[in-house]
């Protein structure tokens, strides 16, 4: 599995749009970006995922690189609820039974 | 549509006593997955199941814990004679077909063992 890099943690104002960036460098063909997202206190959640396409929806967007070695999670209109810890795995998508693990992640705190 | 739940979201319970955790998947979800996580500490696998196939109980820690899904659809995660380090929250995930990586998660139940 690629591995991927984050920063450890960023901080952005409420109301504005939330910029994560995620580096794959070692990414392969068929290795999708997944992001998830941990909030203080609950289980880990599902946001988006993508393969080299950006993608959309309700909660965010995924803007991956033409290249795929890097890719960037944007939080459009961030809230004090999006303050979470970050995490962007890399995978193979077509797959079962996989069980989920994160590294580090980026703490992103949303500022008032 | 409804997400995954989890029965209870918490239970206290003495050392030595057996505890069952309830999980009802999202509607249409072949797979289903129990992790458990200590308190600032990341996310440990215990078993999986994927439609009828055996499940995979390669993370569970020892003979005390179990789990089963019946009609491929609601999971029980029994633990027997709990010890004080089964204490954590127990989170269950539910993923469609082929699609592992996309885990939907449960609030979690809390156990704490004293």
């Amino acid at each position: 599995d690629a591995k991927t890099t984050q920063p450890t943690s960023m901080d952005c104002a409420e109301g504005r749009a939330a910029n994560l960036p995620c580096n794959h460098s070692t990414i392969s063909g068929n290795e999708y970006v997944y992001w998830y997202r941990q909030i203080h206190s609950q289980g880990p959640q599902y946001i988006i995922h993508g393969l080299k396409n950006n993608e959309t929806n309700e909660m965010a967007s995924l803007i991956i690189t033409e290249d795929r070695k890097s890719s960037t999670l944007i939080l459009p209109h961030a809230t004090l609820r999006d303050t979470a810890v970050y995490y962007c795995i890399v995978r193979v998508g077509e797959t079962s039974g996989s069980r989920l693990t994160f590294g580090e992640g980026t703490q992103l705190t949303v500022n008032p | 549509g409804a997400g995954v739940s989890q029965s209870p979201s918490n239970k206290v319970t003495e050392k030595g006593k057996d505890v069952e955790l309830r999980c009802d998947p999202i509607s249409g979800h072949t797979a289903l997955y129990w992790y458990r996580q200590s308190l600032g500490q990341g996310l440990e696998f215990l078993i999986y199941f994927q439609g009828n196939s055996a499940p995979d109980k390669s993370g569970l820690p020892s003979d005390r814990f179990s789990a089963e899904r019946t009609g491929g659809s609601v999971s029980t995660l029994t633990i027997q004679r709990t010890q004080q380090e089964d204490s954590a929250v127990y989170l269950c995930a539910s993923s469609p077909f082929r699609r592992s990586y996309e885990q939907y998660f449960g609030p979690g139940t809390r156990l704490t063992v004293t």
